[in-house]
């Protein structure tokens, strides 16, 4: 089945301990990127990834890293959490960025992980 | 710069009331306009997607949207809302950008 599969789905975490969410697909996508979602401010993009070793920053970068070592995965790291970044986190990813006439294929979306910075 | 603005951000409707959520989008080239669902607790949803052609998309789950380009908008329709619509809707723009941006969401809610 082609999916986006993000882990945890929970963490309850505290203040300045390292983690990294996990997030891999399974569909040859090139396009990959990270959203944080708060309650009335939407989808925030905080990276995105236009290809093996290809990482920018979205709008809500600061605080975290990525790495796209390879194809299918692209972890989000957050080297000392803080509670503001207390949020539900979604990975998505597309086929590509630029396909036929620069199309962007419809995203698919990992089921989002629930995190608390304690 | 791309934006988007969604401008109903809580809808309530009794079953078989006809919906439209607003959404317009600001960017002066040609744009692909999305909207997505998420239902409680879940992820988002491909509803329906226009990159070119007839301005009038079809989606899943009777869901359709207009492209009206001299009003930059894509308002999604359905004529007859259900009590499982109940879920937040997201509209999303990509214009020239390689980034999407998406809108801050309308939450409806469909009582029986």
């Amino acid at each position: 089945e082609a999916q986006v599969t993000q882990n945890p789905r929970y963490l309850i975490t505290v203040t300045g301990k390292k983690l990294t969410v996990t997030c891999s697909q399974n569909m040859n996508h090139e396009y990959m990127s990270w959203y944080r979602q708060d309650p009335g401010l939407g989808l925030r993009q905080i990276y995105y990834s236009m290809n093996v070793e290809v990482t920018d920053k979205g709008d809500v970068p600061e605080g975290y890293k990525v790495s796209r070592k390879e194809k299918r995965n692209f972890p989000l790291i957050l080297e000392s959490p803080s509670p503001n970044q207390t949020s539900l986190y979604f990975c998505a990813s597309s086929l590509g960025a630029l396909g036929r006439r620069g199309r962007l294929d419809g995203y698919t979306f990992g089921s989002g992980t629930r995190l608390t910075v304690v | 710069a791309q934006s988007v603005s969604q401008h109903n951000h809580h809808v309530i409707l009794s079953e078989a009331a006809s919906l439209e959520l607003g959404c317009n989008y600001s960017y002066g080239g040609t744009v692909n306009l999305f909207w997505y669902v998420q239902y409680p607790g879940q992820h988002l949803q491909l509803l329906l997607k226009y990159f070119s052609g007839d301005p009038l998309v079809k989606g899943i789950k009777g869901f359709e949207a207009e492209f009206v380009k001299s009003k930059f908008s894509f308002n999604l329709r359905k004529p007859s809302v259900q009590w499982s619509d109940t879920a937040e809707y997201f509209c999303a723009v990509k214009g020239g950008s390689y980034i999407p941006t998406f809108g801050r969401g309308t939450s409806l809610i469909v009582h029986p």
